[in-house]
């Protein structure tokens, strides 16, 4: 089945323990992208990646680090977790062949920070 | 930059009763369009997406959207709402060659019995 997975799918932390939410994607898509979803605030885009090796900021970058080392692969970290970093988050995948940008997404992590 | 606009965080429709999202985005030049919905404790499916060509759109569970260029907008309707129907809506743009999407704020629509 093609799918997005994330892990966890929930997480409660404390302020500045480094933690990592992994994200892994079967369909062979070229693209990788995280977003938080806020209440009011819709979906904005953390990091995404067009290609192995290659990532950039999206919309609200601070906080955060990502890495793609592998194409099915696209980590999100946040070495120092702060409470404004609660929040929902997505990854997201997509092919760039059409350019078309339909997305695919995961279940979802919710990160709770105090 | 891109931009989306969605009127309305909540959204209350009777069931059976028409269901209208209205969706406006900014752009110069011809985007692609997409409506996601997100249910209950669940990621975001694609709805419908408009590309190139007929203009008006059909998806899944009913609904549609309509492109109109010279309105810059892609309103989302389904004509009798179903109780199921009940789940955050959220209209997003992207242009070709640039997978980057942009999301609107989204609606959360409710169902009324």
């Amino acid at each position: 089945e093609a799918q997005v997975t994330q892990n966890p799918r929930y997480l409660i932390t404390v302020t500045g323990k480094k933690l990592t939410v992994t994200c892994s994607q079967n369909m062979n898509h070229e693209y990788m992208s995280w977003y938080r979803q806020d209440p009011g605030l819709g979906l904005r885009q953390i990091y995404y990646s067009m290609n192995v090796e290659v990532t950039d900021k999206g919309d609200v970058p601070e906080g955060y680090k990502v890495s793609r080392k592998e194409k099915r692969n696209f980590p999100l970290i946040l070495e120092s977790p702060s409470p404004n970093q609660t929040s929902l988050y997505f990854c997201a995948s997509s092919s760039t062949g059409t350019g078309v940008g339909e997305q695919y997404f995961g279940p979802g992590t919710r990160l709770t920070v105090t | 930059a891109q931009s989306v606009t969605q009127l309305g965080s909540h959204v209350s429709v009777s069931e059976g009763a028409l269901v209208l999202l209205r969706c406006n985005y900014s752009s110069s030049v011809p985007p692609y369009l997409f409506w996601y919905v997100q249910y209950p404790n669940q990621g975001l499916q694609l709805l419908l997406k408009y590309t190139t060509g007929a203009t008006l759109v059909k998806g899944i569970n009913g609904f549609e959207a309509e492109f109109k260029k010279s309105e810059t907008s892609f309103h989302l309707t389904k004509p009798s709402a179903h109780m199921s129907d009940a789940a955050e809506y959220f209209c997003a743009v992207s242009y070709y060659g640039n997978n980057r999407l942009a999301f609107g704020k989204g609606n959360q629509v409710v169902v009324i019995p």
